[in-house]
């Protein structure tokens, strides 16, 4: 699976929408990104994932580039309880199985 | 609510012993994976199970090992624990094996300490 590199941590004001970048230069065209966030002691949590087009849900937005080298995670509008590490995650759909590489993360804190 | 239990919550051992871990999967999910997270870092994949069979394994030692049972069930046994077996273990399961979505349900994971 392909490597990932996000920010080790940010800010965001409570219902400002929040920006979270990811790189994945060395991604493979069969891979997918997907989003994970994890609240302090729960298990993570799946957000969205796409392959190359744009996607949405009910929890948030994923933007990838059109040479798919990186993508953004937005969440519309933050909320105090969106306050949770972020996992980026690039993954081949079907053969990974259930095997997720995680990486550091990005520590977001939603301030009032 | 991700419909997967872990039992226990927190346990505490020593160097040397063995533990057992527990997972019931979500309804309707006939895939496990076990993950362990050291304090500050992302979870880590150890294996998965599928029909009662491990058909994926991370890169840890053979003392972690697993079972599932007919009902999906799964359990995770380490043994001959060392201090850096301290983590928060994590069981995650979805429908088959993951398919195009890719989305695991997570449980909220077992706290292990080693003293």
């Amino acid at each position: 699976d392909a490597k990932t590199t996000q920010p080790p941590s940010m800010d965001c004001a409570e219902g400002r929408a929040a920006n979270l970048p990811c790189n994945h230069s060395t991604i493979s065209g069969n891979e997918y990104v997907y989003w994970y966030r994890q609240i302090h002691s729960q298990g993570p949590q799946y957000i969205i994932h796409g392959l190359k087009n744009n996607e949405t849900n009910e929890m948030a937005s994923l933007i990838i580039t059109e040479d798919r080298k990186s993508s953004t995670l937005i969440l519309p509008h933050a909320t105090l309880r969106d306050t949770a590490v972020y996992y980026c995650i690039v993954r081949v759909s079907q053969a990974a199985g259930n095997k997720l590489t995680f990486g550091g993360g990005t520590r977001v804190l939603v301030k009032p | 609510e991700t419909g997967v239990t872990q039992s226990p919550t927190h346990l505490i051992k020593t160097r040397g012993q063995q533990v057992t871990l527990r997972c019931s999967s979500q309804s309707g999910h006939n895939t496990v994976s076990w993950y362990q997270q050291a304090l500050g870092q992302g979870p880590q994949f150890i294996f998965q199970y599928y029909r009662e069979e491990e058909n994926g394994r991370g890169n840890f030692p053979p003392r972690f090992s697993g079972l599932q049972f007919p009902n999906y069930s799964s359990e995770l046994n380490v043994n001959a624990l060392e201090l850096d077996d301290s983590a928060l273990y994590l069981c995650a399961s979805s429908p088959q094996v993951a398919g195009t979505s890719g989305e695991l349900f997570f449980g909220e994971g077992s706290r292990l300490t080693v003293l």
